[in-house]
Order: structure tokens, then C-alpha cells, then sequence
């Protein structure tokens, strides 16, 4: 079955405080992995796309690394601003194009 | 920036009752979903359409839902009868291609 895990659940960081966010999967084979953002009563912001092992994307303080089984979402030196819930996504070969989400990982940044 | 629009942000509605929820899509997107989020859970797949029809659907998309895309540029989610386990973040996406679609802001439906 085609699975998604999120770590940690819930992150505490102090501004500047870089750290990475986990996601790892099982897919019978892998068309993307996808990173959202989501604030609290909105629906999820795209924030990158992957497609295979060895890919990086990058954007303002985060940057989206891909690996056979997993992937990372790096911030770097994160601010108050970057608090917010980040999702991870995978879409498999096996089915049409439909998404499999990950619970998230629930992050705060502190002033 | 284009993006995707759902009405109403906010239903209340009492048990056995039909909802429709309401997307508007991006103008030249082709395909369409509806994700579902319960509070505190993941967000699921509910049914993807294309080309005027469903092109898959979960196993949580029974008969008691429907989808419709009645003039060309919305989108609606029909929920027959409701239930109070269907108390949810409703969210519409779309995309141009399959890959990497935009989410709309959901309705938080309350099933009461």
C-alpha cells in the first residue's frame, strides 16, 4: 500500500534556528513528491514539485532535497512567518493522479 | 496571481440534509479534485474529474456523493443526506496538467 510519514508531528524553532523536516515514502513507484504549505483554515500552498532521486528545488529559506525513499525540507535561518504546517505528497504510478498526503509537520518559529 | 475560489467558506447544516459546495477553478486548468480534510487528520483524495467525467474516485466517495461541473466553469461537490461524520474541510483543486494542481482557501462544512 502506497504510504506516506511525516516527522517530526511538531517542530519549535527559535528564529535562525535552521532544522529539516522529514518525509519518507513507499510507492510502488514514484511520479512526484510534492511540498505544500498550510495555514491554519486555508487550504494547502504549493511550494515544490520533485520528480526523481538526486533533484533540489529551492525557494527563500527552504530548500526541497529528494532521495529513493525520502524526502527533506530544509530552512534555513526560518522566521515567524515561515510558522505554519507543511505537507508532503506523493503521487504514484500505480494509480491516476491523485495525491497521497503525509499528516504534516507542524512548525513554530519563535521570535 | 490566478487562483482557485470555493463558496461558501462556512456550512452548517443539519443531518440527513443535501450540501453542494461550490469551486471555481483556475479559466484554463483541465483537471479537478476534491480533497477532503478531517480536523486534525490528513487530507484524502475524494474523486478527480477530466474531460467531463470521473476519472477516479476513493472508496470514500460512495453514492452520497456527486459531482458536476454544470456550466463550463464551476465545479460543485454534492453531499446527499448528510452525516455528521461528513463534518470536514471540503478543498477544491485544479490543474493544467497532472502534475502539481492549486488548492482553493475549502469550506469547513458542519454537519450538526
Amino acid at each position: 500500500e502506497d504510504q506516506v510519514t511525516q516527522s517530526p508531528e511538531a517542530l519549535r524553532l527559535q528564529e535562525g534556528e535552521s532544522s529539516s523536516l522529514n518525509c519518507s515514502y513507499t510507492v510502488s513507484g514514484l511520479r512526484g513528491l510534492f511540498w505544500y504549505r498550510q495555514d491554519p483554515g486555508k487550504g494547502p500552498e504549493f511550494l515544490f514539485t520533485l520528480y526523481s532521486a538526486g533533484e533540489e528545488k529551492e525557494k527563500e529559506r527552504l530548500k526541497a532535497t529528494l532521495t529513493k525513499k525520502e524526502s527533506f525540507l530544509h530552512i534555513t535561518a526560518p522566521k515567524p512567518e515561515d510558522s505554519a504546517t507543511y505537507l508532503c505528497a506523493v503521487q504514484a504510478t500505480s494509480g491516476t493522479y491523485k495525491y497521497i498526503f503525509g499528516t504534516g509537520t507542524r512548525l513554530k518559529v519563535l521570535a | 496571481e490566478p487562483e482557485v475560489t470555493q463558496t461558501p467558506s462556512h456550512q452548517v447544516t443539519q443531518m440527513g440534509q443535501e450540501v453542494i459546495l461550490r469551486c471555481v477553478p483556475i479559466s484554463n486548468h483541465l483537471y479537478f479534485y476534491w480533497y477532503r480534510q478531517i480536523l486534525g487528520q490528513k487530507v484524502e483524495f475524494l474523486v478527480s474529474f477530466y474531460n467531463n467525467e470521473i476519472s477516479e474516485k476513493s472508496e470514500i466517495f460512495d453514492d452520497q456523493f456527486s459531482v458536476e461541473r454544470p456550466d463550463g466553469s464551476n465545479f460543485t461537490l454534492k453531499i446527499r443526506s448528510t452525516k455528521l461524520e461528513d463534518s470536514a474541510m471540503y478543498f477544491c483543486a485544479s490543474g493544467f496538467s497532472e502534475y502539481g494542481y492549486t488548492f482553493g482557501s475549502g469550506t469547513r462544512l458542519t454537519v450538526v
